[in-house]
This record gives C-alpha cells, structure tokens and sequence, in this order.
C-alpha cells in the first residue's frame, strides 16, 4: 500500500542554518510527491511538487528530489528564516483522487 | 493557483448544537472535495470524501450521522456537525483537486470549532 515516513520534529534550528527534513514513502504505481506548509493557524499550502522519478521541486528556496531507488522526497533549504518556522507535511498523491500525507515535522528558527 | 475557502473560520457554540462549515472552490469546478481532521499538533486525518451529487465517502471510524456532508454543486461542499459535544473541538480542514491537473490538493484556510 502506500505510506509516507517523515521526520518528527520538532526541529529547532537558528537563522541561517541548513535545514533538512527527510521524508520517505512507499507506494504502489507511479506516484507524485508534494511538501506542504502550515503556518499557524492557517491551512496548508503546496511548498513544492516533483511527479516523477528525478524531478526536483523548487520554490522560495526549498528543494526536494524525487528519489525513486531510495523511495525519498527530502526537503532542504540552504538557510532558513525566521519566516519559515512553520509545520512542514510530506505528502503522496496517487491515482484516484487518494492523498497520503506524513505526520508533520515543526519548524522553529529562532533569529 | 486554485483557490479553496472555507467559512467560518473559526466558530464557537454550545454542546448540543449543530455547525455548519462551507467550502468552496472559487474559480474551478470540483466534482471531488475532501475533509479533514486535525488536531493540536498533529497530522491530517482524513474524515470524508464529498462526491459531487453523490452520497460522501466516510473513512473508517468517522460517523456519518455525527458529520453530515452536503456536495450539492461543483462548488459547494458542506459539513455539518451535529449535536456537537466538546470532543468535537478541531481544526477542520477542506480540501479540493483540480481535475486535470498533476495532482495537488488545493486547501481552504481551515475552521476551528470549539464546542463549549
């Protein structure tokens, strides 16, 4: 079946510093792969996505590669922002309107 | 990208009433809504699948007399929550895809309910 592993958190980290959030998967077919972001109080939103293997999804710094042969989707940032500390959710989309997402990994960079 | 919004945003009543949430897709047409459950620092739990027309699809656990969910239009997804008790008190988040598209869920803001 499918599944996603993310690293639980929470993660504190200091202005500037390198952040990575493993997130691994499994799944039948050909899935596509997402990281999402919640800010407090808010709803998620779509940080990046890769749909298939090799793809690397970008977006304000973020990067994650679809990583087909060791089943990952890691997100990293070369240097995080107080701005980011938010819930980050590693999610996988399959056929059929199924979505499966990671428990979340809490964010904190404190200036 | 889409855009989903969800109304109330946040909404407080006593035990016993009933709430209901609203979801729309504002500038596309979802046959599929999605929503879910998520509590103090936890992950999404998925409650319930809203088909268009159609009766939803409830996940395992979730009671379908306690979370009515309405899809009366390709726009328009509701979720009433009935005689609501404390244990009731969540964030409820909906969520919508675009068909066509490469496959992300488009999520509205989310509602917190607190039932006193």
């Amino acid at each position: 079946g499918n599944s996603v592993t993310q690293m639980e958190g929470p993660v504190t980290l200091s202005e500037e510093a390198f952040l990575t959030i493993n997130c691994t998967y499994t799944a039948t077919g050909y899935p596509s792969l997402f990281w999402y972001v919640q800010y407090p109080g808010e709803g998620l939103q779509l940080l990046l996505k890769a749909t298939k293997a090799d793809d690397k999804g970008s977006n304000k710094g973020f990067e994650a590669t679809y990583r087909k042969e060791t089943t990952s989707f890691h997100l990293e940032k070369g240097s995080v922002q107080v701005s980011d500390s938010a819930v980050y959710f590693c999610a996988l989309g399959s056929t059929g309107n199924q979505f499966y997402f990671g428990t979340g990994t809490s964010l904190t960079v404190i200036p | 990208g889409a855009v989903v919004s969800q109304h109330p945003s946040w909404v407080i009543c006593k035990s016993g009433t009933s709430v209901k949430i609203e979801c729309r897709s504002l500038d596309f047409q979802a046959t599929t809504m999605f929503w879910y459950r998520q509590f103090p620092k936890q992950s999404l739990m998925l409650m319930a699948t809203s088909n268009e027309g159609s009766k939803a699809t409830y996940e395992q656990g979730v009671e379908k007399d306690k979370f009515l969910i309405n899809h009366a239009s390709l726009t328009l997804s509701t979720l009433t929550v009935t005689s609501a008790h404390p244990e009731d008190s969540s964030f409820y988040i909906c969520s919508a895809r675009v068909e066509g598209n490469t496959g992300e869920l488009f999520f509205g803001e989310g509602s917190r309910l607190t039932v006193l």
